[in-house]
């Protein structure tokens, strides 16, 4: 079965500094990966997605996430906070067979970012 | 850029009563997601299409909730009747296979009901 964690329900960083945000995950195939970000009362925005292509993922708004199998981790990182990077972030995975294109997300329970001035 | 539109935005009802949502997905996306994200969690599938066919509704309360997709294209989410737990963020998505694999899931912007 496949599940997420996603560590720390809130996270505040200062404006410029590093943002981390920790996604931990579970599944029985090997996955397919996501980090979507929601702001207030709007849908999910995909941010970036890991495919088995590169570990190292490069997704919109500088943000970029590492796959670590070894660690079942697929941490959301960003050199330098923006107060405009405030939001909901979650972090999916899919059962998705490869080749297939079915396949349903399983969603954290989100993590809140602030950024302060 | 093509979105996935949802109306209404905002639903107020009472509760026992009927509410509907409406989904259009973008075109040429086969797959459809209805989803239920409660304030404070992540999103949860209540049901998938793969055009007109439902493949996965294993978590729709069928008792009370019901989905189509009449032509595999637009979709509609109803609820008869509504309680006040049925208070969430009801969202559609839509997909398609990338040539890379890992099918990316395209998000409207949601329909936030309020049951009183």
């Amino acid at each position: 079965a496949q599940s997420v964690t996603q560590l720390g329900s809130h996270v505040s960083v200062s404006e410029g500094a590093l943002v981390l945000l920790r996604c931990n995950y579970s599944s029985s195939v090997p996955p397919y990966l996501f980090w979507y970000v929601q702001y207030p009362n709007q849908g999910l925005q995909l941010l970036l997605k890991y495919t088995s292509a590169a570990t190292l993922v490069k997704g919109i708004n500088g943000f970029e996430a590492e796959f670590k199998k070894s660690e079942t981790s697929f941490h959301l990182t960003k050199p330098s906070a923006h107060m405009s990077d405030a939001a909901e972030y979650f972090c999916a995975v899919s059962d998705a067979d490869r080749g297939s294109t079915l396949g349903r997300l399983y969603f954290g329970r989100g993590t809140q970012l602030t950024v302060w001035p | 850029e093509a979105e996935v539109a949802q109306s209404p935005r905002y639903k107020i009802t009472e509760k026992s009563q009927a509410v509907a949502f409406w989904c259009d997905p973008i075109s040429g996306h086969a797959t459809l997601y209805w989803y239920r994200q409660i304030l404070g969690q992540g999103p949860e599938l209540l049901v998938q299409f793969q055009d007109e066919s439902v493949v996965d509704d294993s978590q729709l309360p069928k008792d009370r909730f019901s989905a189509e997709r009449l032509k595999g294209v637009d979709s509609t989410l109803k609820i008869q009747p509504a309680e006040l737990g049925d208070s969430a963020m009801y969202l559609c998505a839509s997909s398609f296979k990338t040539g890379t694999g890992g099918h990316e899931q395209y998000f409207g912007p949601g329909t936030r009901l309020t049951v009183t």
